[in-house]
């Protein structure tokens, strides 16, 4: 248990569409990170957000989006939903920005399975 | 594109053998991390090495990062069903962005009872 959720578990969507996808870090955390993870591949670094502005970004287009608010919780937007946009949808939460210094980690929710017909 | 190269890919195991997954960067390594994966489900972190030669243990799994920092590995002894996963290694992608990773692309690991 990890203390960060994501909702919904499953979604299925159809091509064009758009979709939100949300998140719900630890207290106190004010970094989160959106991953990608396409069947039997590694996350890829989507974006990431600290204390709600972005930090960093991967190499995926703008019609990939966020947001994050002082409540802790975040939102990945994704519009004109593409086939090969279904995945496994993955936020982590971490409390500093360069957690590497210290011993933390960020930790993951379990993540939203995105399907596009 | 990865940058964290894996291997194996895949392990079938039976229990109570011992096994070796690697992990290796072509570039400095600024923090390693190795997280394990139950399939469809969220990241379990399970260590981290940031010191050149570190070693770290918990119960029956050993990470050690090698002196260059371009290399780890993952041992598990005696291994259960309870290893079963898909086992991931991750980096930062440079000191100044510390908690922005890049994964491997996992190895997965099943244990035969």
């Amino acid at each position: 248990e990890t203390g960060v959720t994501q909702s919904p578990t499953h979604l299925i969507k159809t091509r064009g569409q758009q979709v939100t996808l949300r998140c719900s870090s630890q207290s106190g955390h004010n970094t989160v990170s959106w991953y990608q993870q396409a069947l039997g591949q590694g996350p890829q670094f989507i974006f990431q957000y600290y204390r709600e502005e972005e930090n960093g970004r991967g190499n995926f287009p703008p019609r990939f989006s966020g947001l994050q608010f002082p409540n802790y919780s975040s939102e990945l937007n994704v519009n004109a939903l593409e086939l090969d946009d279904s995945a496994l949808y993955l936020c982590a939460s971490s409390p500093g920005q360069y957690f590497f210094i210290s011993t933390d980690t960020q930790y993951f929710g379990p993540g939203t399975r995105l399907t596009v017909l | 594109s990865q940058e964290l190269e894996q291997s194996p890919q895949s392990l079938i195991v039976q229990e109570g053998k011992n096994l070796t997954i690697n992990c290796t960067s072509s570039k400095t390594l600024y923090g390693l991390y190795w997280y394990k994966q139950k399939y469809g489900e969220g990241l379990i972190f399970l260590m981290m090495l940031q010191k050149g030669g570190e070693e770290k243990s918990h119960e029956k799994i050993t990470a050690k990062l090698d002196e260059k920092k371009q290399q780890s590995s993952l041992h598990i002894t005696a291994s259960q069903p309870s290893h079963a996963g898909i086992y991931l290694c991750g980096a930062a992608k440079s000191p100044n962005t510390g908690n922005q990773f890049y994964f491997g692309t996992g190895t997965s690991l099943t244990v035969i009872p």
